[in-house]
């Protein structure tokens, strides 16, 4: 079976444009969790989704949004982009409700650079 | 607000060597603790995940213990290789069931 998928693996934009990441889940998980690592650092938490429904969402400016579909892929989308917002999303499903108990599984992520 | 720091930042050893990784964390109202493998650029491969209630896990040569009253965990390391080279990141689920994670060590095994 297939892991989690992320689309696209690399990426280039200048500062101020908008992008889209995606992110297909395991097939049969239904909750998706998004993170950003800048080099260097640990993944941070921006958000999580569960049957299309915002179930968290960390200290991210309102220029990250994000959404889940029916077939519970999801995209991350973020506005104005910033030299700041460079770094390597990572994408993480699981099987149940996206709960505490629950292990998540990563994809390999998109690298974002903005120049 | 929890926070999950990470020791050493960076660890050199020569091949065959045991090793000990650490990791703190200053919220014990935690429901698991999960020790993760990343490669250079790519993403995470989960190693060992333990529950709250569990005291450790093993898998291979990989052993990771959880001390939740005070606030760590240890991930220990027999016999290393050099295949094991790379990124070791910590993470710890809170209530909010969101992973925090540490800034990681990262591992070079040497011939």
């Amino acid at each position: 079976d297939a892991g989690v998928t992320q689309s696209p693996t690399h990426l280039i934009k200048t500062r101020g444009q908008q992008v889209t990441l995606r992110c297909s889940p395991i097939s049969g998980h239904k909750s998706v969790s998004w993170y950003q690592q800048v080099l260097g650092q640990g993944p941070q938490f921006i958000f999580q989704y569960y049957e299309k429904e915002e179930r968290g969402r960390g200290n991210f400016p309102d220029r990250f949004s994000a959404r889940q579909f029916p077939n519970y892929s999801s995209e991350l989308n973020v506005n104005a982009l910033l030299l700041g917002d460079s770094a390597l999303y990572l994408c993480a499903s699981s099987s149940g409700t996206g709960g505490a108990l629950e292990t998540q599984y990563f994809g390999p992520g998109t690298r974002l650079l903005v120049l | 607000k929890q926070e999950v720091t990470q020791i050493p930042a960076a660890l050199s050893v020569p091949e065959g060597e045991n090793l000990v990784l650490n990791c703190s964390f200053t919220d014990s109202a935690i429901y698991n603790l999960q020790w993760f493998r990343q490669d250079p650029g790519k993403g995470l491969t989960s190693l060992l995940l333990i529950q709250s209630s569990q005291r450790e896990q093993t898998s291979g040569r990989l052993n990771a213990s959880l001390d939740k009253s005070s606030g760590r965990s240890t991930l220990y390391i027999a016999a290393s290789q050099p295949g094991d080279s790379a990124t070791y990141l910590c993470a710890v689920t809170g209530t909010a069931s969101k992973l925090t994670f540490g800034t990681g060590t990262r591992l070079q095994v040497t011939l």
